[in-house]
C-alpha cells in the first residue's frame, strides 16, 4: 500500500501570509494527488484534484503543484476562514490513502 | 446538487455489528461512473478508507485489508442508498464514519461527503 506523509503536522501563520504544505508519497503516484480542507465538526471538502486542478468554487488563492512523489498545497494569502486542517490523498491505487493532516492555526 | 444523508446508532456494544445507512439524492447508487465509499476518522488512525460499492453492468465491492473479514457494503437501489455493516466491533472501531462519493472510479476523488456519524463502541 502507498503511504502518504505530510509536513509540517501543524503551523501557525498570520492572516495574509503565504503558506505551503507538503505531501510525500512512498512511491511514484504521477499526478494522482488530491487535497482536502476540514474544519472542526465537518466533513472534509475537496480543494484540489489531480495535483493542480482547482475544484469548482474553491478560491484562487489555493493552488497545488508537484508530481511523482512530492506535492505542495499553497495558500497565497491566508484568510481567516482558511484556518483548518488540510489532508492530501493519493488516488493512484487502491486503497486510497490520506496523509495525517496539517493543522493551520492563527499566530 | 448531490447530498448524502447518514443515519444509524451512535453507540454499539463490543462484539456486536455496527450498521449505518447513507441516503443519496442528486445522483444514483447505480451510477455507471461514480463509486460509493465509507471512510472513518479517529485520532489514532486518521482518515481511513474502509471500502466501496459501484455498478458497472454488475455490482462490485472493494474493501480495506484491515477490515475485510468483518465488513459488508451493500447498495439498495429501491431506496437509492448504501449501507455499512461492520461486525465484531471493538473499542478500536470508535470513530466518525463518513459516506462519500468518488466521482470517477479509477482516479478516486471524494467530492461529496455525508455529515458524519460518531460511533462509540462501549458496553
Amino acid at each position: 500500500d502507498i503511504q502518504m506523509t505530510q509536513s509540517p503536522s501543524s503551523l501557525s501563520a498570520f492572516v495574509g501570509d503565504r503558506v505551503n504544505i507538503t505531501c510525500r508519497a512512498s512511491q511514484s503516484i504521477s499526478s494522482y494527488l488530491n487535497w482536502y480542507e476540514q474544519k472542526p465538526g465537518k466533513a472534509p471538502k475537496l480543494l484540489v484534484y489531480a495535483a493542480s486542478s482547482l475544484q469548482s468554487g474553491v478560491p484562487s488563492r489555493f493552488s497545488g503543484s508537484g508530481s511523482e512523489t512530492d506535492f505542495t498545497l499553497t495558500i497565497s494569502s491566508l484568510q481567516p476562514e482558511d484556518f483548518a486542517t488540510y489532508y492530501c490523498q493519493q488516488s493512484y491505487s487502491t486503497p486510497p490513502a490520506f496523509g495525517q493532516g496539517t493543522k493551520v492555526e492563527i499566530k | 446538487q448531490v447530498q448524502l444523508q447518514q443515519s444509524g446508532p451512535g453507540l454499539v456494544k463490543p462484539s456486536q455489528t455496527l450498521s449505518l445507512t447513507c441516503a443519496i439524492s442528486g445522483d444514483s447508487v447505480s451510477s455507471n461512473s461514480a463509486a460509493w465509499n465509507w471512510i472513518r476518522q479517529s485520532p489514532s488512525r486518521g482518515l481511513e478508507w474502509l471500502g466501496r460499492t459501484y455498478y458497472r453492468s454488475k455490482w462490485y465491492n472493494d474493501y480495506a485489508a484491515s477490515v475485510r473479514s468483518r465488513i459488508s457494503i451493500n447498495p439498495d437501489t429501491s431506496k437509492n442508498q448504501l449501507s455499512l455493516h461492520l461486525s465484531s466491533v471493538t473499542p478500536a472501531d470508535t470513530a466518525v464514519y463518513y459516506c462519500a462519493r468518488d466521482r470517477l472510479l479509477g482516479d478516486t476523488q471524494f467530492d461529496y461527503w455525508g455529515q458524519g456519524t460518531l460511533v462509540t463502541v462501549s458496553s
